[in-house]
């Protein structure tokens, strides 16, 4: 779940398990989302994207939610993996106009094998 | 065949002194970005180049200076080191102008700057 504070919130499952990465995001007019997986000591990486005319979209293991009325994104992970810790960041952007992509403050997933 | 990449790696100086990071990407892409990540993982994003100019300056002190010699290059330099300059440092890069609508944002693997 979320905490608050000084500390990256933290989701641990166990192997096997299915993951869901929640991200609030602020900007009523965003209309473009990605997720970004990092690894410890690397740079973020695409996952998966969804634009606003969506409400779901599915990748290899991956699921994004989207829910603009509540301006809240979810990622779900089906059948996590070790591979799968990592800290995962939403980032949200308006495709017109000279905007930079906003991060979320990220999720730190532990995979418990 | 790194797709974008920063040097130095590791970066440990003294308050006050002037440094730099380079970011190089083969990828053929227009825009470059600079990111800064803090110790709670918070990516804010710093400056943004299109082919050589610059696009997006997000109130980053003046001792932060970015130089593109190129679309395929894009360093910082810093004056003045504080130790709130303490962080890692993303280069990344993309295809699109300004906003990254096919998400292919790609990062270098950071620059870890401590300042003492």
């Amino acid at each position: 779940g979320e905490s608050v504070g000084l500390h990256l919130p933290t989701l641990s499952v166990q192997e096997g398990d299915n993951s869901i990465i929640n991200c609030a995001y602020s900007n009523s007019a965003s209309d473009y989302f990605i997720w970004y997986k990092q690894e410890s000591g690397k740079g973020p990486q695409f996952i998966i994207d969804i634009r606003s005319n969506m409400d779901k979209r599915q990748g290899q293991r991956v699921t994004v939610l989207l829910n603009k009325t509540v301006k809240h994104l979810s990622l779900q992970i089906a059948a996590t993996q070790p591979g799968d810790s990592a800290v995962y960041f939403c980032a949200e952007n308006r495709e017109s106009g000279n905007t930079p992509l906003v991060f979320g403050k990220g999720t730190r997933l532990s995979v418990i094998a | 065949d790194t797709a974008v990449s920063q040097t130095p790696k590791y970066l440990v100086t003294q308050m006050g002194n002037d440094k730099s990071i380079k970011c190089e990407q083969n990828l053929g892409h227009d825009t470059m970005y600079w990111y800064k990540q803090d110790s709670k993982k918070f990516l804010k994003i710093m400056f943004s180049y299109n082919n050589k100019e610059l696009i997006i300056n997000e109130t980053v002190p003046n001792r932060f200076s970015p130089k593109s010699p190129d679309k395929a290059h894009l360093n910082l330099h810093i004056n003045s080191l504080e130790l709130g300059d303490s962080a890692v440092y993303f280069c990344a890069s993309s295809q699109e102008v300004q906003t990254p609508s096919t998400g292919e944002l790609f990062f270098g693997e950071g620059s870890r700057l401590t300042v003492l």
